[in-house]
């Protein structure tokens, strides 16, 4: 069974420009999440999706949103690029509720 | 507001020896605890979890211990082997979300 796959695995944007990331989550599991990884924070919660519906948001600006597919794949985009927003995106897949969840190998956004 | 910490950043041991880390929380409302092993370059890797209704759970060379009067919580790794070297992050989950709390994380490093 392929894992959770997250494309691009590096990226290198501007200030001020946008970014899809994209993820296609472990076959079979509906339940789709985000994590920002940065030196000073952490793993620290993006979004979550389950069948197209986002049911749950971390504490981070309107610029990072999200969306999920039908067939479950997910994207993230952030707009207005800053340089804070250079990180680890991480996305992870799960069954369902307190499943556990498993992660792709992130993409590394750095903004210039 | 940090829920979950790892106060020790890292911790070096001997081959063959235990390896004891640390968790502490402040979320009454965690239902589950995780913990994950993390490698550079790499997505977290989930190693064991435990409910909140137990103290204790094992795996192998790997047990969590909780104590939720303590709201604190512990993963022992015997015996320890090199490719045990990597960071390994706690997280709280609460019932009805996907969402995980995740601690800074611990570094652990195995000696040959």
């Amino acid at each position: 069974k392929a894992g959770v796959t997250q494309t691009p695995r590096y990226l290198i944007k501007t200030r001020g420009q946008q970014v899809t990331l994209s993820c296609s989550p472990i076959s079979g599991h509906r339940s789709v999440s985000w994590y920002q990884q940065t030196p000073g924070q952490g793993l620290q919660f993006l979004f979550e999706y389950f069948s197209e519906t986002q049911r749950n948001k971390g504490n981070f600006p309107g610029r990072f949103s999200g969306r999920q597919f039908s067939n479950s794949r997910s994207e993230m985009n952030v707009s207005t690029l800053e340089l804070g927003d250079s990180a680890l995106y991480l996305c992870a897949s799960s069954l369902g509720v307190l499943e556990k969840a498993f992660f792709g190998q992130g993409t590394r956004l750095t903004v210039v | 507001d940090q829920q979950v910490k790892q106060n020790s950043p890292s911790l070096s041991v001997q081959e063959g020896r235990i390896s004891i880390l640390n968790c502490d929380y402040t979320n009454s409302m965690f239902d589950y605890f995780l913990w994950y092993k993390k490698y550079p370059a790499e997505g977290p890797t989930f190693l064991i979890s435990i409910s909140s209704i137990k103290d204790k759970n094992e795996d192998g060379r790997f047990t969590v211990f909780l104590n939720k009067s303590a709201k604190h919580l512990s993963l022992h790794i015997v015996p320890s082997q090199p490719g045990d070297s990597a960071v390994y992050f706690c997280a709280g989950q609460q019932g009805g979300s996907e969402k995980l709390v995740f601690g800074k994380g611990t570094k652990l490093t195995v000696n040959p």
